[in-house]
């Protein structure tokens, strides 16, 4: 089974700081690795995936992800942190077993941008 | 193009009550999901459609929750009987193909007292 582990539920930065969101994966299969931010209130938003090829992948909002499959790592950065950012992030990883392919999600890293 | 709908927004019942979620996936989307997000925690996923069919409810708790997607469109998941421990946003995504990007609705907030 997979599991998703992210380190610090809650990360505080600097406005115009850099962002580094750790996300660790356990898969019995090549994984396909997801970032989803929530806001208050709201569903959550796709930041990027990896699925197969490059390992560096950019996604929305400025924010890239780097796959490692030697740490099975899937960690979220951003080079210069906006008040804006601050939400609720959450890495997941599919299972792709056999046509199931629901999510398998972290517990969650609460980002606070400090001004 | 619409988003993910899903209704009501916020429900409050008392333990042992029955009810009902309602969701509208994005036109054309073939995969419809489930999940359940307690407070402080990621979501997990209770059950996964293709089209009508059921691919994966393994983490469904089917001696209270049951959902449906008639005809392969919208979808109701239903609790009976609510236990307090069932408190937490329900969420309903929605996906062009299996493996495709999950789209997710803003969720239906339930609390049981």
């Amino acid at each position: 089974a997979q599991s998703v582990t992210q380190l610090g539920s809650h990360v505080s930065v600097s406005e115009g700081a850099l962002v580094l969101l750790r996300c660790n994966y356990s898969s019995s299969v090549p994984p396909y690795l997801f970032w989803y931010v929530q806001y208050p209130n709201q569903g959550l938003q796709l930041l990027l995936k990896y699925t197969t090829g490059a390992t560096l992948v950019k996604g929305i909002n400025g924010f890239e992800a780097e796959f490692k499959k030697s740490e099975t790592s899937f960690h979220l950065t951003k080079p210069s942190a906006h008040m804006s950012d601050a939400a609720e992030y959450f890495c997941a990883v599919s299972d792709r077993d056999g046509g199931a392919d629901g999510l398998t999600f972290g517990k969650g890293t609460h980002l606070i941008i400090q001004p | 193009e619409a988003g993910v709908a899903q209704s009501p927004r916020y429900k409050i019942i008392e333990k042992r009550q029955s009810v009902a979620f309602w969701c509208n996936p994005i036109s054309g989307h073939a995969t419809l999901y489930w999940y359940q997000q307690i407070l402080g925690q990621g979501p997990k996923l209770l059950i996964q459609f293709q089209n009508n069919g059921v691919v994966d409810d393994s983490q469904l708790p089917k001696d209270r929750f049951s959902a449906e997607r008639l005809k392969g469109v919208d979808s109701t998941l239903k609790i009976q009987p609510a236990k307090l421990e069932d408190s937490a946003v329900y969420l309903c995504a929605s996906s062009l193909v299996g493996y495709e990007t999950q789209y997710f609705g803003p969720g239906t907030r339930l609390l049981v007292l």
